[in-house]
């Protein structure tokens, strides 16, 4: 049972466009939210979180979009720039957990000159 | 200057055997993981562990042993080798259980591929 969806393995987004990446998640008792970006033969890294308490962070060219009552987040990442192309993965943590992360399986983000 | 470092980055090895992974972490963080890629891309948490506490995945197999010899390292023992436990491992790290900040540092994965 997968509580973080990410149903999009793959998106394809010229250059200069918006890309959004989207998640879902079943447990309401999540409440921190965050994305990772990955390349190819590396670990994944840090890109943007949010808290449950709110329901946008930006960051530069990255916003995330968080909607509790629809278990939905979003991340927004314009313009998109060639270099974005990456895997994307959304992680959640549990409330109270020893900070594991439960993650989606990602979506592979191409970004096209 | 890497954060979290694990090696080997790729292993090849026959069923039956034992082997460890191992990976280190100079963050200064309190506490490490271990995390499995398997075929379908999704991550999952296999250890958290700090020097209080370790988590275990339910799900995980205990031929899978975390040993922390020291807050800095965390390593990764694998006995009896199966067929199913070809996947890519990352290690990762984060800081101490009470804090804001909760992003986890990843190394940059180890490929197990048992033959």
């Amino acid at each position: 049972d997968q509580q973080v969806k990410q149903n999009s393995p793959s998106l394809s987004v010229q250059e200069g466009r918006i890309s959004i990446l989207n998640c879902d998640y079943t447990n309401s008792m999540f409440d921190y939210f965050l994305w990772y970006k990955k390349y190819p033969a590396e670990g994944p890294t840090f890109l943007i979180s949010i808290s449950s308490i709110k329901d946008k962070n930006e960051d530069g060219r990255f916003t995330v979009f968080l909607n509790k009552s629809a278990k939905h987040l979003s991340l927004h990442i314009v313009p998109s720039q060639p270099g974005d192309s990456a895997v994307y993965f959304c992680a959640a943590r549990l409330s109270g957990s020893a900070r594991q992360l439960t993650f989606g399986s990602g979506t592979q983000l191409t970004v096209l000159p | 200057d890497t954060a979290v470092s694990q090696t080997p980055k790729y292993l090849v090895t026959q069923m039956g055997n034992d082997k460890s992974i191992k990976c280190e972490q100079n963050l200064g963080h309190d506490t490490m993981y271990w995390y499995k890629q398997d075929s379908k891309k999704f991550l999952k948490i296999m250890f958290s562990y700090n020097n209080k506490e370790l988590i275990i995945n339910e799900t995980v197999p205990n031929r899978f042993s975390p040993k922390s010899p020291d807050k800095a390292h965390l390593n990764l023992h694998i006995n009896s080798l199966e067929l199913g436990d070809s996947a890519v491992y990352f290690c990762a790290s984060s800081l101490r259980l009470g804090t804001m900040n909760t992003e986890a540092f990843f190394g940059q994965g180890t490929r197990l591929t048992v033959v």
